[in-house]
């Protein structure tokens, strides 16, 4: 069946403008989580959606950061004057419940800021 | 001190041995462990989950002491396609979230 998809997977952008990244959840799935993997280091928790509301925010970095999920299936992850310190693989991943189900993760976006 | 330690590697070893990574956590409170595959510029995907008891999957065995709170992996007969990244991961349950250490890099050679 169909998996966690993200749009787009790659994504260029120029300091200071404005990106959305889309995720895709497994159909079904209530919990949707965002992660920002940066190179060589292991994926770090930015944002926990259960079904519309955004259950916990805490791994955003600062106020330029914000996620929505309106219809508590697709989630888009927005973020404002970009830097370059956003750079990084930002993964959606999605399960059936919160708590200890399984996330499954999707292929990520890959974000570069110049 | 980051929540989740772990050797970053690499380990070369060659096929057909026997491979052990370990990884320590901060958070005593914390109630589900796990080990994540990584393959390059891929998705990390569950490779199993850890139980104090221990628990197995083919050449892959995971424990668990919550004691030391360490958790530990352990690959049997390893083959060229177990080259990946090997994140330990610890569910957070205040958070509701997945903390990832950085990962032990396997590299699996001929």
């Amino acid at each position: 069946g169909a998996g966690v998809s993200q749009t787009p997977s790659n994504k260029v952008t120029e300091k200071g403008k404005y990106v959305e990244l889309r995720c895709d959840p497994i159909s079904g799935h209530t919990a949707l989580y965002w992660y920002r993997q940066s190179l060589g280091q292991g994926p770090e928790f930015l944002i926990y959606f259960q079904g519309t509301g955004a259950a916990d925010d805490s791994g955003l970095p600062n106020d330029r950061f914000f996620a929505v999920r309106p219809e508590g299936s697709v989630s888009t992850l927005k973020i404002q004057r970009t830097e370059r310190g956003d750079s990084a693989v930002y993964l959606c991943a999605s399960s059936l419940g919160f708590g200890t189900d399984t996330q499954y993760f999707g292929p990520g976006t890959r974000l570069t800021v110049l | 001190r980051k929540e989740v330690e772990q050797d970053p590697g690499p380990f070369n070893v060659p096929e057909g041995a026997t491979v052990a990574f370990n990884c320590t956590y901060s958070n005593s409170a914390s109630q589900s462990f796990f080990w994540y595959r990584q393959d390059c510029r891929k998705e990390p995907k569950l490779l199993m989950s850890v139980y104090s008891s221990g628990n197995e999957d083919g050449r892959f065995t995971a424990q668990l002491n919550r004691a030391s709170q360490y958790i530990s992996l352990l690959i049997r007969d390893s083959k060229l396609s177990d080259s990946a990244t090997y994140l330990c991961v610890v569910f957070d349950t205040g958070r509701r979230a997945l903390t990832f250490g950085s990962g032990t890099r396997l590299q699996v050679q001929p």
